[in-house]
């Protein structure tokens, strides 16, 4: 089946070690985005790629940034974690080719924790 | 900016009853989309139901419906004969169409559901 894949699902990082997060997905979708899900708030849109092209929302850290090396793959790089980073990340899809307003095809999440 | 508000963080309803989940949005937009989410522990946020601003009728998915009101900037979630397997967390999103070459979900705090057997 076509899906939206994270790895891995828990991750456990130390206080300041870079750590990188990824997402794979088969639909062929243009569009992906990464969510930041802190416990009892709503998801938190961090950035998207739209194609090739970056965008950042402005209140992400610099501390966040993202790569997508080709439509398959995106993936989350987290230079210096803190204790606030940790959090739920999620990973979505959509495809614009088919049109506005389709929603979005979510992965199953990586939950990071930062000791 | 668009936000999106959920009262209840938290219901329960015995299975086989009917439990209404509420939500309300705050937009200038007339043309928009909003949308709940499910999201059942440690599994993935699967789509619910999808509503389209400019259609008047409430959209169905066999045991779930909405009563979306554009004028109150309400859209609520109907489920009828709830199931076990309907625990989770609901999500009530909103999203503008195609600003600035993508789409932008924006979310609610969620409502955690619990059917009781």
């Amino acid at each position: 089946d076509a899906m939206v894949i994270q790895n891995p699902r828990y991750q456990v990082t130390q206080f300041g070690k870079p750590v990188t997060l990824s997402c794979s997905q088969t639909l062929n979708h243009n569009v992906m985005y990464w969510y930041q899900q802190k416990s009892s708030q709503a998801p938190k849109l961090l950035f998207h790629y739209y194609d090739k092209d970056f965008n950042n929302e402005a209140d992400t850290p610099d501390n966040f940034q993202s790569r997508r090396p080709n439509t398959s793959f995106c993936f989350l790089d987290i230079r210096s974690p803190g204790l606030g980073d940790a959090a739920m990340y999620l990973c979505a899809t959509s495809s614009l080719r088919t049109g506005t307003g389709g929603g979005y095809t979510f992965g199953s999440g990586t939950r990071l924790t930062v000791v | 900016a668009q936000t999106v508000t959920q009262s209840q963080p938290e219901m329960s309803v015995q299975e086989a009853e009917t439990v209404t989940l509420s939500c309300t949005y705050d937009t200038s937009e007339n043309n928009y989309y909003l949308f709940w989410y499910k999201q059942p522990p440690s599994r993935q946020m699967i789509l619910v139901i999808r509503q389209e601003a400019y259609k008047q009728q409430n959209a169905t998915e066999n045991r779930f419906s909405v009563n979306f009101q554009k004028a109150a900037k309400s859209f609520s979630l109907k489920i009828s004969d709830s199931q076990l397997g309907d625990t989770a967390m609901y999500f009530c999103a909103f999203m503008k169409p195609r600003e600035g070459g993508s789409e932008k979900l924006v979310f609610g705090k969620g409502t955690k559901l619990t059917v009781n057997p």
